[in-house]
C-alpha cells in the first residue's frame, strides 16, 4: 500500500459546511494526487502536488482547494460542500515499480453530503 | 485530447472461464500503460506495467498485451476465480506526471 493512509475513511456532512480530507504517506514521495471516483466517470484528478507548497489543478478542481505544508501530508478541502461532491475520494502517490514509475493509491474516503 | 476507452463496460462470466478486457488509447507520446484491479470499497492496485518495447507481460493468471502501433492493450484472465470479481482500470501515461485513466470494466465472476 506504499504507506498511504487517508482520514477520515467515511464522513457524512451537510451542504454548506467545510470539509477537510487528509492523505498521509510515510515514504517521502514527492508527487501526491487527489482523485474522485463516481459511477460512470472513473477516476478524475482534482489536484496534485509536486512538492511542499507546490500544487496544481486537475480536471475537476472547482470547489476544492489543497495544501501541502510538509512532504508527508496532502490535504483536500471542500470550502462549502455541495451534494455534487458526494463521492469516493482517493489519494495517490507517484512511486516506482522496478524501474518504472507508477501510482499507488490509498484506501479511499467515502463522503456523503446531505 | 488524450483518451482511454475500455470495453466492455461490464462482463459476467462463470468461474473457471477465461476472459479478455480491451483498452484503446489516443495518448501521445506514449510512456507506459498500466492495468489496475480495484476491489469493491478499496483503492486500485497495480497488476501490470508495460512500456513501448514490451508487448506481453504476465502476473500470475493475468496477462496483458500491448500493441503500440494500433494503440491497443488487452488484459486476459485465465481460469477465473471468484476473487477476480472487481473493476479493471487501464491507465496510460505520456511521460508527464498526469496519467489518463479509462473508466474501467466491471467483472463479475459467478460460481
Amino acid at each position: 500500500d506504499a504507506g498511504i493512509t487517508q482520514s477520515p475513511r467515511h464522513k457524512v456532512t451537510e451542504t454548506g459546511t467545510p470539509v477537510t480530507l487528509r492523505c498521509h504517506q510515510t515514504e517521502n514521495h514527492r508527487y501526491m494526487y487527489w482523485y474522485r471516483q463516481d459511477p460512470g466517470h472513473g477516476l478524475r484528478l482534482i489536484h496534485y502536488s509536486y512538492g511542499v507548497k507546490d500544487t496544481d489543478k486537475g480536471e475537476v478542481s472547482d470547489g476544492y482547494s489543497v495544501s501541502r505544508s510538509k512532504t508527508e501530508d496532502f490535504l483536500l478541502t471542500l470550502e462549502s460542500a455541495t451534494s455534487s461532491q458526494t463521492s469516493v475520494y482517493f489519494c495517490a502517490i507517484r512511486g516506482t515499480s522496478g524501474d518504472l514509475e507508477t501510482q499507488y493509491f490509498g484506501p479511499g474516503t467515502r463522503l456523503l453530503v446531505l | 485530447k488524450n483518451q482511454v476507452e475500455q470495453s466492455p463496460q461490464s462482463l459476467i462470466i462463470l468461474e473457471g472461464k477465461n476472459c479478455t478486457l480491451q483498452c484503446n488509447y489516443t495518448v501521445s507520446p506514449f510512456s507506459n500503460l498500466r492495468w489496475y484491479k480495484q476491489d469493491t470499497g478499496r483503492g486500485p492496485v497495480s497488476l501490470t506495467i508495460m512500456t513501448f518495447s514490451e508487448n506481453t507481460k504476465s502476473n500470475g493468471r493475468y496477462t496483458a498485451t500491448l500493441d503500440a502501433d494500433t494503440k491497443q492493450s488487452s488484459l486476459h484472465i485465465t481460469a477465473s476465480q471468484l476473487s477476480d470479481s472487481a473493476s479493471y482500470i487501464c491507465v496510460v501515461s505520456e511521460g508527464s506526471y498526469i496519467p489518463t485513466f479509462g473508466r474501467g470494466t466491471s467483472l463479475i465472476v459467478h460460481p
